[in-house]
């Protein structure tokens, strides 16, 4: 089992550049989340897909991010442009389907500065 | 929704001493308490978890009580040691509504433990 695995670990970019981040869950999982994680607003739920499909995106900030998931084995999350304040620790994680458990699997990070 | 507090935010205690997270949930529907630690630049990582029909777990040097009458949940750590330090978080998982399958994580305790 390889985890979640997230592409890139370190990302720093200049202010409206767009940025893509990548992530793969873990085989078999059926859920997948995105998280932002600041030291001013902990951790922060952006958006979650049940078999590929959004299902709750009420914590994406603003129209300037969007995530996708074409397939069951690759997520990704853009910022479009990019701002200084969007300097953060993004997290992918996944979980399998519901069997009275719900554990996530998170991976280890894109940790993003934009200059 | 549901709402999960967690105390204290930080918390400092001496090596071989107790320590002891406490959270609250607001949603009587909540049936799932996974309990993540998590060290400095790396990722989440599950530690425990418990279920609603289950009131106590213990592994090892730690151990999760639920009152479910109370709403609240807590996490013990006997014997700590400094590798024990590292910022813990408290979720539940919330079972009905459309938000079916996320957890809604506490605001996280920073533990240290003292040499």
């Amino acid at each position: 089992d390889a985890g979640v695995i997230q592409s890139p670990r370190h990302e720093v970019t200049e202010m409206g550049q767009e940025v893509t981040l990548r992530c793969k869950p873990i085989s078999g999982h059926d859920y997948l989340f995105w998280y932002r994680q600041t030291m001013m607003r902990g951790l922060e739920l952006l958006i979650y897909f049940n078999n590929n499909v959004p299902i709750d995106d009420s914590g994406m900030p603003e129209d300037r991010f969007s995530a996708k998931m074409p397939n069951a084995s690759f997520s990704t999350l853009k910022i479009q442009p990019s701002e200084p304040r969007d300097s953060a620790v993004y997290f992918c994680a996944s979980s399998p389907v519901y069997r009275g458990k719900k554990p996530q699997h998170f991976g280890d990070g894109t940790r993003l500065s934009i200059l | 929704g549901e709402n999960v507090e967690q105390h204290p935010s930080t918390l400092s205690v001496q090596e071989g001493d107790s320590a002891v997270i406490k959270c609250t949930y607001s949603d009587s529907a909540s049936n799932y308490f996974p309990w993540y630690k998590q060290e400095l630049g790396k990722r989440p990582q599950l530690i425990i978890d418990i279920r609603s029909n289950v009131g106590e777990k213990k592994d090892q040097r730690i151990a999760v009580t639920l009152n479910k009458t109370a709403k609240h949940f807590s996490l013990h750590i006997t014997e700590t040691q400094p590798e024990d330090s590292a910022v813990y978080f408290c979720a539940a998982h919330r079972n009905r509504g459309s938000t079916l399958g996320r957890l809604y994580f506490g605001r996280g305790t920073q533990l240290t433990v003292w040499p």
